[in-house]
């Protein structure tokens, strides 16, 4: 079964310092790639997304993400993090034609001041 | 719109009572799904629905969780009973069909459930 990894279960950055968060996936065909934010007690909302296209995707807040195919990765990043930042962010993969999307387990984001 | 709804938002309950949590996804929408947090296993699918149909159950915990949506604009999630480890958020989702948005799913605010 496909499965998604966020190997950072806890990241503590100061407020201006870059962000970098990994996600790999297992599956080998075509995919749809997702990172959602939900922060603290709020629902998760949709960050971006890459369907297909320049691998390299921009969000919203000056999120950005770069699909390395070849690395089965999709890597979020941010050159400054801001304290509004803290969340928790998820990974996930829609393979091939699938209707539901498989979810990383998480990275928790704080940022302090 | 409004966006998704469920309610309640918080719900208390003793030990073997029926829960129902309810949930409104956004009009036009043809996908419903509903997960469920915990910190111990994250973020899990329980099941989800297309044009009121159910697709895929084969995350529903056990006999006790049920999952109904009677018509485009209304699905419920039913425990009964309910077991302290049902404890969690759920989440219920939806998302529009159109092949450039599958996958973009907007949640609604969740409802936390706390059995004792």
């Amino acid at each position: 079964a496909q499965s998604v990894s966020q190997h950072n279960h806890h990241v503590i950055l100061s407020e201006a310092a870059s962000l970098e968060l990994g996600c790999n996936y297992s599956y080998g065909g075509t995919v749809n790639l997702f990172w959602y934010v939900q922060y603290p007690g709020q629902h998760l909302q949709l960050l971006l997304k890459y369907f297909s296209g320049d691998p390299l995707v921009k969000g919203i807040k000056g999120f950005e993400a770069e699909f390395i195919k070849s690395k089965f990765s999709f890597n979020l990043r941010k050159p400054s993090v801001q304290w509004s930042d803290t969340a928790e962010y998820f990974c996930a993969v829609r393979p091939g034609t699938a209707s539901k999307l498989t979810f990383g387990t998480g990275t928790r984001l704080q940022v302090t001041l | 719109d409004a966006g998704v709804i469920q309610s309640p938002r918080h719900e208390v309950t003793e030990m073997g009572q029926e829960v129902t949590l309810r949930c409104k996804p956004i009009s036009g929408h043809d996908y419903l799904f509903w997960y469920r947090q915990t910190m111990m296993r994250g973020l899990e699918l329980l099941i989800y629905f297309n044009n009121n149909v159910p697709i895929d159950d084969s995350g529903m915990p056990e006999d006790r969780f049920s999952a109904k949506m009677p018509n485009a604009s209304f699905s419920t999630l039913k425990i009964q009973p309910s077991e302290p480890r049902d404890s969690a958020v759920y989440f219920c989702a939806s998302s529009p069909a159109r092949a450039t948005r599958i996958g973009e799913q907007f949640f609604g605010p969740g409802t936390r459930l706390t059995v004792l």
